[in-house]
Order: structure tokens, then sequence, then C-alpha cells
């Protein structure tokens, strides 16, 4: 089965310091990947996406992805954490254009001052 | 402000009840979804819609019922629902191409939070 997992429930982090939330996944072809972040109490926003082309990529606030093919990976990075970054952050991968979305249970990242 | 409005944003209601949530996007998508969000789990995608035709229901219960009248509005009809249910709902937008998912991203409401006693 198709499968998306953030073995991370929480990760914590001081501000200031680099972080990295994980995501790898268990899909057939060549996916499309995402990440979502959630704001307490919000809707999930769109942080990034890779659909083909340079495996490091850019997205809002600050963040960026890496796309590693060989280890079916796409974690999520940021050089200098903010306590504002602290929210519950979603992997998403579709298979391929005509697949919806598979979901990572999601992991909540707490920036401590 | 993402250009997806759900109401309402919070309901608690018995298991006899019924009642509707709504969400209405401005952002001239042709594709609405439903999803519930429950803590630590994946979000379960429910319903999807596109150019108001429904294209998935994702083997969800019938006490769950959606409704498209347009490619702006989605309504989630609720009846006899189960404690169980209790989740978050988010309503969703996005432009899909015609026979398939797309690549573009989601656009989500804050979230229905529901109750059910």
């Amino acid at each position: 089965a198709q499968s998306v997992a953030q073995p991370e429930d929480q990760v914590n982090v001081a501000e200031g310091n680099p972080l990295t939330v994980k995501c790898t996944y268990s899909v057939s072809g060549n996916p499309y990947l995402f990440w979502y972040v959630q704001y307490p109490n919000r809707g999930l926003q769109f942080l990034l996406k890779y659909i083909t082309g340079d495996n490091l990529v850019k997205g809002s606030y600050g963040f960026e992805a890496e796309f590693n093919k060989s280890q079916t990976s796409f974690h999520l990075k940021k050089p200098s954490a903010l306590v504002s970054d602290s929210a519950l952050y979603f992997c998403a991968v579709r298979p391929d254009s005509n697949y919806q979305l598979i979901w990572g249970a999601g992991t909540k990242l707490i920036i401590k001052p | 402000e993402t250009g997806v409005t759900q109401t309402p944003r919070h309901l608690v209601m018995g298991m006899t009840n019924k009642k509707s949530l709504k969400c209405e996007q401005h952002l001239g998508h042709n594709a609405m979804y439903w999803y519930k969000q429950s803590a630590k789990k994946p979000l379960e995608l429910m319903f999807v819609y596109n150019f108001k035709e429904q294209t998935e229901n994702n083997s969800v219960p019938s006490r769950f019922s959606p409704e498209c009248p347009n490619s702006s509005h989605l309504f989630l009809h609720l009846h006899t629902l189960q404690p169980e249910d209790s989740a978050l709902y988010l309503c969703a937008s996005s432009h899909r191409p015609a026979g398939g998912a797309g690549t573009g991203e989601l656009f989500f409401g804050e979230g229905s939070r529901l109750t059910v006693l």
C-alpha cells in the first residue's frame, strides 16, 4: 500500500537553530511532493512543492525541502528557526497527476525561545 | 485569508440532530474537497467535486451527505452522527484539470470543529 511517513510526532528546536522535519514515502511512479503547515485553530496552508527539476525546493517563510529519490525522502528544513514557526506540519505525496494526495500524520514543531 | 470560508467554525450536535457545514471559495477554482482531520492521523479525503460533479466518495458513511450547487459552494449535511465523527472538517479548493488531480496546491478553509454528543 502506498503511504507517507512522518516518523516524529513532535520536534523541539531552540530559536535560531536549524530545523528539520522528516518525511519519507512509499509510492509508485514519479511522485509530486508537498508540505503544508497548520497554525493553531487554522486550516492548512501550502508551503512548497516538488514536481521536477532541482532537488532543493524553496518555499514560503524561509522554508526549503530536499527531494532524495534514492532515499524516497522529502525533508523540510529551515536554517534558523523562529518561535512563530511553531505549528503542525504535514507532508503529502501525489503518486502521479491522476491520483489524490496521500498525507502523513503530521509533525508538531515547537520552537522554544 | 485564504479565499476559502467555512461556517460554522464550531458545532455541537446530538446524535439525532441534523446540521450542515458550509464552504465557499472566492478563488475561481473548479474543484472542491471535504477532508476529515482527527488528531495524530493523516487527513482523510471524504468527497471531491469537479465542476459541481462528484468525482470521488471515499467510502464515507451515508450519514454524511455532500452537496455542491455550483463551483463556489460546497455543503456537508450531517444526520444521525456518532461520537467518533467528532473531528475538524476541512474544506479545500484547487484548480484541477479535466481527467486528473493536477499538480496545483490545495487552498484550505479554517475548518469546522464538530463535536457529537
